[in-house]
């Protein structure tokens, strides 16, 4: 079993729609954070969380402490959307736990 | 805002050559993590350094050794490579005391020919 999960591995949406990337974490945390890659990429940090919800733009997170369980959800997708979608996180000085990444591909 | 800057952005090395991959981190970050990303594959942790000391190991190579400097900066040193080093690399930075504020570089793309 892997220390984060994330759910679904693939995920197609038409262009417009609202999407929810899920991860689920069994290891302590200082942080989780949504990553996003795009193929061939570095990776790009979208959000930082220890707690509550964050929004920018149209991206929004939201990381439950108590159940362990953070959702990346992506309002009105656009094909640029279209990239992997990472959630990680560790403690400080420690290595991170990558979860595996969920594919997003947006239609036009 | 500065962020974790990664040197050379891409790398083409052949068989049993060395190589040097370098990572600034952001200022006034004391961690360094460095990682390796296989075509299709997950991040691997490799290495990771705290004031200038290993603060925890992951699946690195023998091949492979890496230091932090007195600047914060470090660097990841490969020897004898293979084919199968091809990888992105890249490397992240925070702040040890206080926990938050892992900020990745854009990472190295090595290619072993």
């Amino acid at each position: 079993k892997n220390e984060v999960e994330q759910s679904p591995q693939n995920l197609t949406a038409q262009e417009g729609e609202f999407i929810t990337i899920n991860c689920s974490y069994s290891v302590g945390i200082s942080a989780l954070h949504w990553l996003q890659q795009h193929p061939g990429g570095g990776i790009v940090s979208l959000f930082m969380l220890s707690s509550g919800k964050k929004k920018h733009g149209r991206l929004i997170a939201t990381i439950n402490i108590q159940e362990k369980h953070s959702s990346l959800h992506i309002t009105a997708s656009h094909p640029r959307d279209s990239a992997v979608y990472i959630c990680a996180g560790g403690l400080a000085g420690n290595q991170f736990y990558f979860g595996t990444g969920t594919s997003l591909t947006v239609i036009p | 805002a500065a962020g974790v800057i990664q040197s050379p952005r891409h790398l083409i090395k052949e068989k049993r050559e060395t190589a040097t991959l370098k990572c600034y981190p952001i200022p006034r970050h004391d961690t360094v993590y460095w990682y390796q990303q296989g075509p299709g594959q997950d991040p691997q942790f490799l290495i990771s350094f705290y004031e200038k000391m290993q603060s925890d190991k992951g699946s690195i190579p023998d091949r492979f050794s890496a230091q932090q400097f007195s600047d914060y900066h470090s660097e990841l040193n490969m020897s004898s490579l293979e084919l199968g080093d091809s990888a992105l690399y890249f490397c992240a930075s925070s702040l040890f005391q206080g926990a938050i504020g892992y900020t990745f570089g854009s990472g190295t793309r090595l290619t072993v020919v």
